[in-house]
């Protein structure tokens, strides 16, 4: 069974840097994809990036790039979202989810992590 | 502002059939499959319809998806109370090299 299981809630203040991750099992890691979508309360979804498991290969959406990092550790098969200086409108939730179809389309979603800035 | 637009809201009584249309264009639904997520309230999305208009194990048969042209659209017929959910349609987009999503409908079951 695949399943992708992110790391609990978070709460910091603005200027903090964060790490979240996002572990995945049941399948072939490196063969996949993986990317991260924000939701921010009561909003819809939007697409922030992705990594190439095989190679770390990363794109980002222009909204997300230079203010987030998208990596991974392939020996743990676990991928990161972080960010150096958080702001209060990173206020959201993140999912991570795999994507397939050559890295463009998502089949399987983590269940989430919520993260809370506030000063 | 999304760049797959979706209608914010629709409803239903039960038992009848409801339409979710996604509009996009040229380099994004009209060059890729679509994509249909629900997200029941306070859960992670999850996939409904992948390529179009094919079902993953385990959704049931009234939900079906179709595409035409540069617009594609989600059909939930026989409606049931714990289809009330936001709906996401999803596509790629060449040009931006890019993962789409429409803004989402809310559907409510009266």
């Amino acid at each position: 069974e695949v399943q992708l299981v992110q790391s609990g809630a978070e709460v910091k203040k603005p200027g903090e840097s964060l790490r979240i991750s996002c572990k995945g099992s049941g399948y072939s890691f490196t063969n996949y994809w993986i990317t991260w979508v924000r939701q921010m309360p009561g909003k819809g979804l939007e697409w922030m990036g992705r990594i190439d498991l095989s190679d770390s290969y990363t794109n980002y959406s222009p909204s997300f790039q230079g203010h987030v990092t998208i990596s991974a550790d392939r020996s743990i098969s676990t991928a990161y979202l972080q960010w150096s200086s958080l702001q209060a409108s990173d206020a959201a939730m993140y999912y991570c989810a795999r994507l397939w179809a050559g890295g463009t389309a998502i089949d399987y979603w983590g269940q989430g992590t919520l993260v809370t800035v506030s000063s | 502002q999304s760049v797959l637009t979706q209608p914010p809201s629709t409803s239903g009584t039960p038992g009848q059939r409801v339409t979710i249309s996604c509009s996009g264009g040229r380099f994004d639904i009209g060059s890729n499959y679509v994509y249909w997520y629900q997200q029941l309230p306070g859960t992670a999305p999850k996939l409904l319809i992948y390529r179009n208009n094919q079902r993953p194990s385990g959704v049931p048969d009234r939900f079906s998806g179709s595409k035409s042209g540069t617009s594609a659209s989600l059909a939930i017929s026989g409606l049931r109370s714990e289809d009330e959910a936001d709906y996401y349609c999803s596509t790629w987009d060449d040009s931006l090299s890019a993962v789409l999503f429409g803004g989402g409908t809310k559907l409510t079951v009266l």
